[in-house]
């Protein structure tokens, strides 16, 4: 049962644009939640993280929101730029501890010039 | 430069062969985990390990062993390969010993295994 799930594989947006990426989840007892970055032939990076006692944290141009009644998170890239096309990984965990993280199947993202 | 590396990227081996993915870190990380992935697929965590002689089995069952002889190295070990095995293995690191929460993980590149 994937308890974390990004229903979309992929994403195209031009360059300058808005990306919105959305994660659900399933687990009611997540309390921390991250998002990863991955281009191709590389690991995943880490981007940006949330704790359930926020709704929404900002760093830079990525934004990530958490709506724990909807058990929902999205990630925000404004402006797009080139660079932002990568597989986006979303992943929860039930307290302290990067061996309970649970991830998502990732979203490709493709900005366009 | 990568602080975590992983050796070899690619591999193709026959059934039955022992093979050994290498990874080490330079941040003197105390924790590191193994995991797999296989493609369009989530990272499921197979092996980690708390400290030199510490080792944990992940969520995901695997037939790979571990060890951790040393802080700055985690290598993976199959006794045996086989076509199921065929996958991408990516190490990663992270340093509990500051944070107070989750400290992210740094990833290396990963092996990319392919059993025939």
């Amino acid at each position: 049962d994937q308890q974390v799930k990004q229903n979309s594989p992929s994403l195209s947006v031009q360059e300058g644009r808005i990306s919105i990426l959305n994660c659900d989840y399933t687990n009611s007892m997540f309390d921390y939640f991250l998002w990863y970055k991955k281009y191709p032939a590389e690991g995943p990076t880490f981007l940006i993280s949330i704790s359930s006692i926020k709704d929404k944290n900002e760093d830079g141009r990525f934004t990530v929101f958490l709506n724990k009644s909807a058990k929902h998170l999205s990630l925000h890239i404004v402006p797009s730029q080139p660079g932002d096309s990568a597989v986006y990984f979303c992943a929860a965990s039930r307290g302290f501890g990067n061996e309970k993280l649970t991830f998502g199947t990732g979203t490709r993202l493709t900005i366009i010039p | 430069e990568a602080d975590i590396y992983q050796t070899p990227r690619y591999l193709v081996i026959g059934t039955g062969k022992k093979i050994t993915l290498e990874c080490s870190q330079t941040m003197g990380h105390d924790k590191m985990y193994w995991y797999q992935q296989d493609p369009g697929m989530e990272l499921h965590l197979i092996h980690y390990s708390y400290g030199v002689n510490s080792t944990e089995k992940g969520d995901l069952s695997s037939e790979s062993t571990v060890s951790r002889i040393r802080t700055e190295h985690f290598p993976l070990t199959l006794e045996s390969a086989r076509p199921s095995h065929t996958s991408q293995y990516l190490c990663a690191s992270s340093d509990t010993t500051k944070f107070f929460n989750n400290s992210p993980l740094h990833f290396g590149n990963g092996t990319r295994l392919t059993v025939t």
